[in-house]
């Protein structure tokens, strides 16, 4: 079964600098997706990025991007120039690719506090 | 564009009650989801659904039920409420076919809590 492993309960970051969220999984899949979600206070499910395992190129999303790492099994999330707008939980999520099973595992998620 | 639609989006019942969760998307998607959120527990997937007449067991099933007679239409049961069931409830969706990087959508959520 395939599990999601977020290790860092929390995580503090001052206003306009870098920040990176750790995330790593376990599959014998090799084909499979892998996203980012931001969780703000209003408990709205909000995309921040996604990434097809397939694929070599980090995905980037205007501030967010990735560092995909897959014989590691390592998905990290970095924020650039964070904004208070960014404090939030973040979950890393896991998709397989194949039809017939289109279980979702989510991991416990990081809470993300920036400081002004 | 309503999306994903969740009622009520909070409740209060007593041990041993019924009730039932609504769900309701407006976007032909094939995908639904029951998911509940606990405090240090992430996401954990109840039940899912891969279209109408068609669902399956996730991570913790056990205490809900599920039906799916249309495709906009995805309930949550609970038969007999416990107080562990207290939770946030969260339904999403997502298109299937095609390259399957389509992301879920989420409702807003409903807090149950159970007395």
């Amino acid at each position: 079964a395939q599990t999601v492993t977020q290790s860092q309960p929390e995580m503090s970051v001052q206003e306009a600098e870098t920040v990176t969220l750790s995330c790593t999984y376990d599959t014998s899949e090799s084909d499979y997706y892998l996203f980012w979600y931001k969780q703000p206070p209003s408990r709205q499910m909000i995309l921040v990025i996604r990434q097809e395992a397939y694929k070599q190129q980090n995905a980037t999303e205007n501030r967010f991007s990735v560092n995909f790492q897959k014989a590691a099994k390592s998905f990290s999330l970095k924020i650039s120039d964070s904004q208070l707008g960014d404090a939030a939980m973040y979950f890393c999520a896991y998709r397989t690719l194949y039809s017939g099973t289109y279980k979702y595992i989510f991991g416990t998620g990081t809470r993300l506090k920036v400081l002004a | 564009n309503a999306g994903v639609t969740q009622t009520p989006k909070f409740q209060v019942l007593k041990t041993g009650q019924s009730m039932t969760l609504q769900c309701a998307q407006d976007m032909n998607h094939e995908y639904m989801s029951w998911y509940r959120q606990d405090p240090g527990m992430g996401l954990r997937l109840i039940h899912y659904s891969v279209g109408a007449g068609i669902t399956d067991q996730g991570e913790v099933p056990n205490g809900y039920n599920v039906s799916r007679s249309t495709t906009e239409d995805f309930p949550l049961r609970l038969l007999s409420a416990a107080p562990s069931q207290t939770s946030v409830y969260f339904c999403a969706s997502s298109p299937e076919g095609g390259s399957g990087n389509q992301p879920q959508h989420f409702g807003d959520g409903t807090r149950l809590s159970i007395l």
